[in-house]
């Protein structure tokens, strides 16, 4: 069976204050991860991939996530958050084995406070 | 590049209509896509896997006939929403898998169908 727990629904921040976006996953099998981002009424924008390459991924927009296959996690974060951060953020995981699984976290919603 | 477009990226139609929506993959070749239906503030819910050159593959709970999938070209996948209801009104996303990078689905912009 495969999961993804995105921890926190909703995260609020000050602009210029670190993100840390939270993300924990159950595979049988050894998944790909991925961090997408959606701004209101529009599409999912890919920030990163973890594919059992390096375990520190650097994405877009200065986002970066750590693969932990010993906590199960893939935690998103950012240095400094800047106001055009703000928008959903969707934990992915999927297995290709065979037959494509995908699954999504619920999603948290980052808001900036300026 | 992996772009993917839908059009139209907005539709008002009457009950009873269908209504037809296209997914492009412009810069890359998709043998698989996916169509997404994201409710207000929920999470994406895969309804179909569209094959190029074979029938789509329907999530339980999902009407193959309301929901007509054809994925005619490896660039093309079309979902009609046939004889369309108030509560079709959602959030209609897809997305494509590049061929040359199997894991990574890139998304279309999506297509706010509304129902009247």
């Amino acid at each position: 069976a495969q999961s993804v727990t995105q921890l926190d629904s909703h995260v609020s921040v000050s602009e210029g204050t670190p993100v840390l976006l939270r993300c924990n996953y159950s595979s049988s099998y050894s998944p790909s991860l991925f961090w997408y981002v959606q701004h209101p009424n529009k599409g999912l924008q890919l920030l990163l991939k973890y594919t059992s390459a390096a375990t520190l991924v650097k994405g877009i927009n200065g986002f970066e996530a750590e693969f932990k296959k010993s906590e199960t996690s893939f935690h998103l974060t950012k240095p400094s958050a800047h106001m055009s951060d703000a928008a959903e953020y969707f934990c992915v995981v999927i297995y290709s084995g065979g037959y494509q699984k995908v699954t999504f976290g619920i999603g948290t919603k980052l808001q900036v406070i300026p | 590049g992996a772009v993917v477009s839908q059009h139209p990226s907005r539709v008002i139609c009457k009950s009873g209509t269908s209504v037809k929506i296209e997914c492009r993959s412009l810069d890359f070749q998709a043998t698989t896509m996916f169509w997404y239906r994201q409710f207000p503030k929920k999470s994406l819910m895969l309804m179909a896997t569209s094959n190029e050159g074979s029938k789509a593959t329907y999530e339980q709970g999902v009407e193959k006939d309301k929901f007509l999938i054809n994925h005619a070209s490896l660039t093309l996948s079309t979902l009609t929403v046939t004889s369309a209801h108030p509560e079709d009104s959602s959030f209609y996303i897809c997305s494509a898998r590049d061929m040359e990078e199997q894991e990574t689905q890139y998304f279309g912009p999506g297509t706010r169908l509304l129902v009247l």
